[in-house]
């Protein structure tokens, strides 16, 4: 599978926990997105990095998410003490730079948080 | 107001009927236009993408753009039940984020 991966598919957490979930992008991609999306919404914006290099943080992104890209391969995004308002499915896109007219979405990770 | 508006459905119509899927936008600055499909507890598949004004075809899929009024659509011709799906349309900002709307809940009724 060359696609845009995403693990886990679901995580059920209790309020208060930390999760951490990854990405790993199409190889040759260096451009890549984090988005959330919620029950009867479209995705909204979050974060990006393109290489190792985080551009820019969306207002959505509290001070209890982190994003890394260390080595500019695969990246992860923490939440820390969840919350029910977390709950929402995340997804990971990837794409060339000044290609993102086809940039590729993983299966995302749904997250919910009881 | 939101950057995208997309009415949200759902949006019923008998196998064969063609669908038309529309959205309208507020940022004059947006120059590529794109429809997503997004089956359920699935990610976004592209289906098409425009850049500025015009039409585009793709098999049984039409994508519209006018600019003069900020709005976009998407013909289904033909449609199939394989083509029940959320139909999100989108466009790029300037700082290369995708922006999308809402999204169309669409079922083709066998």
């Amino acid at each position: 599978d060359t696609g845009v991966s995403q693990d886990p598919r679901h995580k059920i957490t209790k309020r208060g926990q930390n999760v951490t979930f990854r990405c790993d992008p199409i190889s040759e991609h260096n451009r890549l997105y984090w988005y959330r999306q919620t029950l009867g919404q479209g995705p909204e914006f979050l974060t990006y990095f393109q290489n190792e290099a985080q551009l820019e943080k969306s207002r959505l992104l509290s001070d209890r998410f982190s994003a890394e890209r260390p080595k500019g391969s695969f990246s992860t995004l923490e939440i820390q003490r969840t919350e029910q308002g977390d709950s929402a499915m995340y997804l990971c896109a990837s794409s060339l730079p000044g290609l993102i007219t086809e940039a590729f979405f993983g299966q995302g990770t749904r997250l919910t948080v009881v | 107001q939101k950057e995208v508006e997309q009415d949200p459905g759902p949006l019923s119509v008998p196998e064969g009927a063609i669908v038309s899927l529309n959205c309208t936008y507020s940022n004059s600055a947006f120059q590529y236009f794109m429809w997503y499909r997004q089956y359920s507890r699935k990610g976004p598949e592209l289906l098409m993408y425009t850049y500025s004004s015009g039409n585009k075809e793709d098999g049984r899929f039409t994508a519209q753009v006018d600019k003069s009024s900020k709005y976009i659509s998407l013909f289904i011709r033909d449609s199939q039940p394989s083509d029940s799906a959320t139909y999100l349309c989108a466009m790029i900002s300037r700082d290369d984020k995708i922006i999308f709307g809402k999204g169309t809940r669409l079922h083709i009724l066998p």
